[in-house]
């Protein structure tokens, strides 16, 4: 167990719809990352919270939004869904900004199922 | 599993035989490497890392090997267990701290017994 907890487990929705996806990060820790993990594109980096701010982008939709609360946890907003947007969505969590001293520990992920 | 689909490389190795899993990375500015485990039905785990001014780094029963002249990386295991049946994904930084891991396609190591 990482100590990163994501709800909900499972999520199946409809095209057109709008999910909200949260993950509490280990206590103490600062930063949260979300990935999209699918079929035909792997593991990749979306967004990452630093203390309640944005602190880097990556491969994120505009129809995708992100935040993280004074209280630390993190959702993602995901919009007008898609086929394609059927996947694993991990959060990720650092105990400060990231970089090669802070190792990050991975959540159980959401899996979404666009119908 | 969740990776299913994906068509990822598959190693097969005999239990108790060591296994080496190769991952090539292509930015050249990237100074921090990590090998990740994942597992059917959870998140990646972290095994080991490698910063960019290092060659090798041992863990328990893992090594990191890191060829920085032609952008290799690669996980050696040694004696795998059943329980080293995973997908294994190396993981890049590519510097400044805060962006986020851009990950290998992953490998999918598998124990005969």
């Amino acid at each position: 167990d990482s100590g990163v907890t994501q709800t909900p487990k499972h999520l199946i929705t409809a095209t057109g719809q709008r999910v909200t996806l949260r993950c509490s990060p280990r206590s103490g820790d600062l930063s949260v990352y979300w990935y999209q993990q699918s079929l035909d594109q792997g593991l990749q980096f979306l967004i990452q919270y630093y203390n309640g701010e944005e602190r880097a982008k990556g491969n994120i939709l505009e129809r995708f939004s992100a935040q993280q609360f004074p209280d630390l946890h993190s959702e993602l907003n995901l919009s007008s869904l898609e086929l394609g947007d059927s996947a694993l969505y991990f959060c990720a969590s650092t105990r400060t900004s990231g970089g090669p001293v802070d190792e990050q520990f991975f959540g159980p992920g959401t899996r979404l199922t666009v119908l | 599993g969740e990776n299913v689909g994906l068509h990822l490389p598959t190693l097969s190795v005999q239990e108790g035989d060591n296994s080496i899993i190769n991952c090539a990375y292509s930015n050249s500015a990237s100074d921090y490497f990590i090998w990740y485990k994942q597992e059917s039905g959870k998140g990646p785990q972290f095994i080991i890392d490698i910063r960019s001014n290092m060659d090798k780094r041992q863990g328990q029963r893992v090594t990191v090997l890191l060829n920085k002249t032609v952008k290799h990386l690669s996980l050696q295991i040694a004696a795998t267990q059943p329980g080293d049946s995973a997908v294994y994904f190396c993981a890049e930084n590519s510097g400044g701290g805060a962006d986020g891991l851009t990950f290998g396609k992953g490998t999918h190591l598998i124990i005969q017994p």
